[in-house]
């Protein structure tokens, strides 16, 4: 089983900043890492597929990037409406895991 | 527009037997493995349990192996899970969640059913 450490568990960004999240595989996943995005009493929503490709509909400001066991979510250019939770998520396979969260405010 | 739709959560005290159900629509359901996660208060994601298009794989994490079971029924596109001997810790917000074509992963999740173990 893979498990998954999320980092930092808690950030905080002003408009306009670039952030980076990271998520760590204790074993090699491929690239079979997806990144969801929840705000507080709502659904995940899908935001980056395979570690790098951007799920239709969802800003070019996010992206993913890495593979094997290090990668990596990042927001361009900040928005008030970034404010949200990011999970990692590993399906390369069962029992799929998450990793712990991280929770973005925006000053 | 794929939606899910989970039903049947509650307030039930421990050791007693809960059914979810995902009522499914937008999408051919019977096409799509299916997945459950649950969220407890205040915390992040949990993988519980996957099926697939077929029903014939099944896969559980371990915290809820032989306790939970999942199923579907594809004439009716609707997901279920069974909850059995459940202990205050259960208490969650469940997600059916949808499995994405080609090993992708989730995809598509429902707004949850909030389940409440407790005496």
């Amino acid at each position: 089983e893979s498990t998954l450490t999320q980092s930092p568990t808690f950030m905080s960004a002003t408009p306009g900043d670039k952030v980076n999240i990271s998520c760590k595989a204790s074993q090699d996943i491929d690239d079979d890492l997806n990144w969801y995005q929840q705000k507080p009493g709502e659904a995940p929503i899908f935001i980056i597929q395979d570690a790098t490709t951007l799920v239709p509909g969802i800003s070019p400001r996010f992206s993913g990037s890495g593979s094997g066991t290090d990668f990596t979510l990042t927001i361009n250019n900040i928005e008030s409406e970034d404010a949200a939770s990011y999970f990692c998520l590993q399906h390369d396979d069962f029992p799929y895991t998450f990793g712990q969260g991280t929770k973005l405010e925006i000053k | 527009q794929v939606q899910l739709a989970e039903s049947g959560g509650g307030v039930v005290p421990p050791g007693r037997f809960l059914r979810l159900s995902c009522a499914a629509s937008g999408f051919t359901f019977s096409y799509f493995g299916m997945h459950w996660v649950r969220q407890a208060p205040g915390k992040g994601l949990e993988w519980l349990a996957f099926i697939s298009h077929d029903g014939n794989l099944k896969y559980y994490t371990d915290s809820v192996k032989g306790r939970f079971t999942i199923s579907r029924d594809n004439s009716k596109s609707t997901l279920f899970v069974q909850l059995f001997s459940l202990r205050p810790e259960d208490t969650a917000l469940y997600f059916c969640a949808r499995q994405g074509t080609a090993n992708s992963g989730i995809d598509s999740w429902g707004q949850g059913t909030l389940v409440t173990v407790s005496s």
